[in-house]
C-alpha cells in the first residue's frame, strides 16, 4: 500500500530558529512531490512542488529536498517566525494508480515569539 | 485572481436532506477532485474527474455522487447525508499533466446531525 509519513507530529520552537520536517513515502516510483501549509480551519496553500526528477526546490526562506531512491523529503523552513505556525502538509503523487494525492497526516509547527 | 472557489464554507444539516456543495476554478484546468479531511486519518480523495463528462471513484466515494458537465464546475452531492460525513471537505484541480501543481479550495466544514 501506498502510503505517507510525516515526522514529527508536532513541534515547537522559538522564533528565528532554523528547523526541518520530515516526509517518508513508501514507493519511490513517484511524479511528484508537493508541500503545502494549512491554518487552523482554513484552505491548503502549496508551497513548494518537487517533480520525481528535481532534488530540490526553493521558495524565499522555504527550502524542500526530495531523495526518491530512499523514499524521502525534507522542508527546511529557515529563520522560523510566529507567523510559519501552521500544519505542514506533504502529498505525493505517485505512479501508478488514480494520480490522486496521497497525503501525510502532517506536522503542526508552533513558532513561539 | 486564479483560485478554486467552494461554497458553502460551512454547513450544518440533517441526516437525509440533500445538498450539494459547489466547486469551481478559473484556471482552467481539465483535472478536478473532492478530498475530506478527517482527524487521524488525513486527506482522502472521494471523486476525481480527468475532464467534463469524465468522473471516477477515489478511495471514499461511498455515500457521493459528482457531476462534471462543464470544465469550470465540479459539484459534490450527498444525496441523503449521514452523520459519518461530517467532516471538512476540500476540491482541488490541476493541469491534467501528472506532473503540475494541485490547487485547493479554502475547505467546506460540514456538520450531519
Amino acid at each position: 500500500k501506498q502510503e505517507v509519513t510525516q515526522i514529527p507530529a508536532a513541534l515547537s520552537v522559538p522564533e528565528g530558529e532554523n528547523l526541518v520536517l520530515n516526509c517518508s513515502f513508501t514507493d519511490s516510483a513517484i511524479y511528484n512531490l508537493q508541500w503545502f501549509r494549512q491554518d487552523p480551519g482554513k484552505g491548503l496553500t502549496s508551497l513548494l512542488l518537487i517533480q520525481s526528477s528535481q532534488r530540490e526546490q526553493t521558495s524565499g526562506r522555504l527550502n524542500a529536498s526530495l531523495d526518491k531512491s530512499s523514499g524521502r523529503s525534507t522542508l527546511y523552513i529557515a529563520a522560523s517566525q510566529p507567523g510559519d505556525s501552521a500544519t505542514y502538509l506533504c502529498a505525493v503523487r505517485f505512479l501508478t494508480g488514480r494520480r490522486a494525492l496521497t497525503f501525510g497526516s502532517g506536522t503542526r509547527l508552533q513558532v513561539q515569539p | 485572481e486564479a483560485q478554486v472557489t467552494q461554497n458553502p464554507r460551512y454547513l450544518i444539516t440533517v441526516t437525509g436532506k440533500k445538498l450539494t456543495v459547489t466547486c469551481s476554478q478559473n484556471m482552467n484546468h481539465e483535472y478536478m477532485s473532492w478530498y475530506r479531511q478527517d482527524p487521524g486519518l488525513g486527506l482522502r480523495q472521494i471523486y476525481y474527474s480527468m475532464n467534463v463528462e469524465v468522473t471516477d471513484k477515489g478511495d471514499v466515494p461511498e455515500g457521493y455522487k459528482v457531476s462534471r458537465k462543464e470544465k469550470r464546475n465540479f459539484p459534490l452531492i450527498l444525496e441523503s447525508p449521514s452523520p459519518n460525513q461530517t467532516s471538512l471537505y476540500f476540491c482541488a484541480s490541476s493541469f491534467k499533466g501528472v506532473g503540475t501543481e494541485a490547487f485547493f479550495g479554502q475547505g467546506t466544514r460540514l456538520t450531519v446531525v
